[in-house]
């Protein structure tokens, strides 16, 4: 199994902040990495796929980067409702594997 | 407008039997996989299998395969996850979310249903 490594597992951020969150794959995936965001009590919310491509709906302050190994997610400016989890999850091989969850907090 | 809908919360004893559903509403059932994900409580997300209600050709995880039943109906437009003997260990939210090809991803998730067992 492809083993995926978020850092870090927790920031405290302020609105207005640029956070980037780091996932790390145990082999090479190409592109083949999604962004998901879960709030509290609700289901994950797809933002990013292979990678870069931003999601039908989701604001332009999300931005993903990266291939092979290594991977990062950036939220440019972090607005109020943006405080949540995140979790990376690879899309290139089965068992398909999810991150250990990078939870933004309000400073 | 694209929906899955899941079953409501259940409290079984260990040892019990249990199938939950996800009902889709707003596409074509049979042309997308429908992939099942777990998250227990307090934890991240874990994906469980997937199903083609076209065929109901499936895939497993194998931290799943032999525990959980993945299964379709395409005449109602549902797709089911099953236990034949729950443990506590199996106490946690199940999403059920429809898959794209190729990217692999999981566009539109079901609220969840929350599954407690506990003798």
């Amino acid at each position: 199994d492809i083993q995926m490594t978020q850092s870090p597992s927790s920031v405290s951020a302020s609105v207005g902040d640029r956070v980037t969150i780091t996932c790390r794959a145990s082999q090479g995936i190409s592109s083949w990495l999604a962004w998901y965001q879960q709030k509290p009590g609700k289901a994950p919310k797809l933002l990013i796929y292979d990678a870069s491509s931003l999601q039908s709906g989701v604001p332009s302050r999300f931005s993903g980067s990266g291939s092979g190994t290594d991977f990062t997610l950036t939220i440019s400016s972090l607005q109020p409702e943006d405080f949540a989890t995140y979790y990376c999850q690879q899309a290139n091989s089965f068992p398909l594997t999810f991150g250990g969850g990078t939870k933004v907090e309000i400073k | 407008e694209v929906q899955l809908v899941q079953s409501g919360a259940e409290v079984k004893k260990p040892g019990e039997p249990l199938k939950i559903s996800c009902e889709v509403s707003g596409y074509r059932f049979s042309r997308y996989w429908i992939g099942w994900v777990r998250q227990m409580p307090g934890k991240g997300l874990e994906w469980m299998g997937i199903i083609y209600p076209g065929d109901s050709e499936t895939r497993y995880s194998p931290a799943f395969q032999g525990q959980v039943t993945v299964s379709a109906d395409k005449s109602n437009s549902t797709a089911y996850l099953q236990w034949s003997s729950l443990k506590a260990s199996d106490t946690a939210m199940y999403y059920c979310a429809r898959r794209l090809v190729p990217h692999d991803v999981f566009d539109i998730w079901g609220q969840g249903t929350m599954v407690t067992v506990s003798s």
